[in-house]
């Protein structure tokens, strides 16, 4: 069964410091990964997609890994701000289905205090 | 519109009642999905739209649950016999032509609480 798994389940940083989330995953055959970010009350939002060849994506602050071969992916925040308080929610889709079948996590809770 | 939006933003209703939410995505995009996320967890697929046609309905949990998209546009998600277990926040998605690499853009979601 495809499955993603994303730790923690929840942290707390203080403002301006770095964080990384983590998504293991078990779906085959795998076609992509995106990271989203889901603020309190709101739809997610497209942060990264990465394919099979791409290692790493950045996107502001924000920086996707994603090593294919151990199944594992991760998400770097750099220089924290109050903003980034949301949920971030890893997905995996595969070839074998739509994109809206695609798996998703739980998501990470983080929380930025000032 | 700029966005995918969706109506009511919050709906309350009594168990056993209907209920309709609606999802108008950005203009253009032919693909639509519709998902049910609880609290603490992702969301969970429920129905995808190619057009006006249902491509894949297989995350719809039972019959009570249907879903329409007439002109290819506009799509509601149907509610009969509403139960405690529906609560949940509705989101809807839209995406140029459904491919796997294309950014799906969300709506806001439906807030349900059955009483």
């Amino acid at each position: 069964k495809n499955q993603v798994e994303q730790s923690p389940q929840s942290l707390i940083i203080l403002e301006g410091k770095n964080c990384t989330l983590q998504c293991n995953y078990t779906v085959s055959p795998f076609s992509n990964l995106r990271w989203y970010k889901q603020d309190t009350g709101r739809g997610p939002v497209s942060l990264t997609i990465m394919t099979f060849s791409e290692n790493t994506k950045s996107n502001g602050r924000y920086t996707a890994t994603l090593d294919a071969d151990t199944k594992q992916s991760s998400l770097h925040i750099t220089a924290s701000q109050l903003s980034d308080s949301a949920s971030y929610i890893c997905v995996v889709s595969s070839t074998n289905t739509n994109a809206g079948k695609s798996t998703f996590g739980d998501g990470t809770t983080l929380t930025v205090k000032p | 519109g700029a966005g995918v939006s969706q109506t009511p933003s919050n709906k309350v209703t009594e168990k056993g009642k209907y209920v309709e939410l609606r999802c108008d995505p950005i203009s253009g995009h032919t693909a639509l999905y519709w998902y049910r996320q609880s609290l603490g967890q992702g969301p969970e697929f429920l129905i995808y739209f190619q057009g006006t046609g249902a491509a894949d309905d297989s995350g719809l949990p039972n019959d009570r649950f249907f879903a329409v998209r007439p002109e290819g546009s506009v799509s509601t998600l149907k509610i009969q016999r509403t139960e405690r277990g529906d609560s949940a926040v509705y989101l809807c998605a839209s995406s140029l032509n459904g491919g796997l690499g294309e950014t799906q853009y969300f709506g806001p979601g439906t807030r349900l609480l059955v009483l």
